[in-house]
């Protein structure tokens, strides 16, 4: 079955950087597209990026744009987030989701980001 | 501020029918699929529906979706305690180039 499992979050200074990682299986990893979906506490879902199946095309939320970075590893069936210059505001549970034809038709069970001095 | 409009909550007793609107505009919905997205309590989202009106294998056909123009709509037909939760509308946003979430509605069952 599809399986998606994030990690790498974490407390971290505002300006620190963190690196988030979502390993998957059960699927054709390199056939997917994958998203990066996250949730500020009590408040509702925030779409951040998208990278294609191959990592050709990659789209950000103006929010995130110019900090974050999406990429992924085909080899190794991960996807990554690289998240510089952290805000306040960037405090929230960070959800991978996969994408073949369906978008985010698999979520993983997220992983929390907390941005705090 | 989102870029789909929810309503905020919606409540209904069980076996009654209730539906979820969700408001968008010419970039987004009028153009693009909507998707709708289950958040139960403490757990990751789920996809409910997709392409407008389909549902994935395992979702109830209690749950029915439509869209029309800028707008869309979720229904459930015979509300079950079961179903209470965050309910999500989504789609991609041409002028934005990117994906976009309704603010979430929050269904209570009484």
């Amino acid at each position: 079955q599809v399986q998606l499992v994030e990690s790498g979050g974490g407390v971290v200074q505002p300006g620190r950087s963190l690196r988030l990682s979502c390993a998957a299986s059960g699927f054709t990893f390199s056939s997917s597209g994958m998203h990066w979906v996250r949730q500020a506490p009590g408040k509702g879902l925030e779409w951040v990026t998208l990278i294609s199946y191959d990592g050709g095309k990659k789209y950000y939320a103006d929010s995130v744009k110019g900090r974050f970075t999406i990429s992924r590893d085909n080899s190794k069936n991960t996807l990554y987030l690289e998240m510089n210059n952290l805000r306040a505001e960037d405090t929230a549970v960070y959800y991978c989701a996969k994408e073949i034809g369906t978008p985010f038709d698999s979520w993983g069970q997220g992983t929390l980001v907390t941005v705090s001095s | 501020q989102s870029v789909l409009t929810q309503p905020p909550s919606a409540s209904g007793t069980p076996g009654q029918r209730v539906t979820i609107s969700c408001s968008g505009s010419s970039a987004n919905i009028g153009g693009n699929s909507v998707n709708w997205y289950q958040q139960l309590p403490g757990t990751a989202p789920k996809l409910l529906i997709y392409s407008n009106s389909q549902r994935p294998s395992g979702v109830p056909d209690r749950f029915s979706a439509s869209k029309s123009g800028t707008s869309a709509s979720l229904a459930f037909s015979g509300l079950q305690s079961e179903d209470e939760a965050d309910y999500y509308c989504a789609t991609w946003d041409d002028s934005l180039s990117g994906w976009v979430f309704g603010g979430g509605t929050k269904l209570t069952v009484l």
